[in-house]
């Protein structure tokens, strides 16, 4: 069954200074990687998506993400930080044939950004 | 445009009835999944329902129903609720199999 760890349950980040979420997943096959956000109170917003060709996707918001297969990660990473980006990132992996629709999600890293 | 639009967005019940959740999806999409969030946890995929049929269903048990209607709206049932239901219900919906879109969840609690 597939699964997705991430190890950081709440990261600090000064304001103005980099981010680097971390996301490892366990899949047989090539897999769909997709990471979100969730702002309190709110659903969840698709920052980026990977399922094939370039391993460094670019998302919304200035975000990006690189898939390193050998690495079985697909770390979410940020140059500057603002105060707005405080929120849930989920880190998720799509199933089977329909891989944008069963997914399954880590448990969540929570961002808070220093002044 | 409205997004993904859920309905009711609190609702407390009491642990044995019953609970009906409601979804109308993005204009343009027809598919719709529904997830359930609990407290500190990611989301967790419960079925998904395309063409009014569901396609792909998660570890949940029979309790667990839903229904899509023609107009690709949706609802989720929950039998017998127990006091761990309680938690966040997200609707997604899609055009087809691609990116899911969120709603905002309809938050409920179990007594």
């Amino acid at each position: 069954a597939q699964s997705v760890t991430q190890p950081d349950i709440h990261i600090t980040v000064s304001e103005g200074a980099s981010l680097e979420l971390r996301c490892n997943y366990s899949y047989g096959a090539t897999p769909y990687l997709f990471w979100y956000v969730q702002s309190p109170g709110q659903g969840l917003q698709l920052l980026l998506k990977y399922f094939s060709g370039d391993t460094l996707v670019q998302g919304i918001k200035g975000f990006e993400a690189e898939f390193k297969r050998s690495q079985s990660s697909f770390n979410l990473r940020k140059p500057s930080v603002h105060w707005s980006d405080a929120a849930e990132y989920f880190c998720a992996v799509g199933e089977g044939g329909t891989g944008f629709q069963k997914l399954v999600f880590g448990t969540g890293t929570r961002l808070l950004v220093s002044p | 445009d409205a997004g993904v639009t859920q309905s009711p967005t609190h609702l407390i019940k009491t642990r044995g009835q019953q609970v009906t959740l409601r979804c109308s999806p993005k204009s343009g999409h027809d598919t719709v999944s529904w997830y359930q969030q609990a407290l500190g946890q990611g989301p967790q995929f419960i079925f998904q329902y395309y063409e009014e049929e569901e396609r792909q269903r998660g570890n949940f048990p029979d309790r667990f129903s839903g229904h899509q209607f023609p107009n690709y709206s949706s609802e989720l049932n929950v039998n017998a609720l127990l006091l761990g239901d309680s938690a966040l219900y997200l609707c997604a919906s899609s055009p087809g199999n691609s990116p899911l879109h969120f709603g905002n969840g309809t938050r409920l609690t179990v007594t």
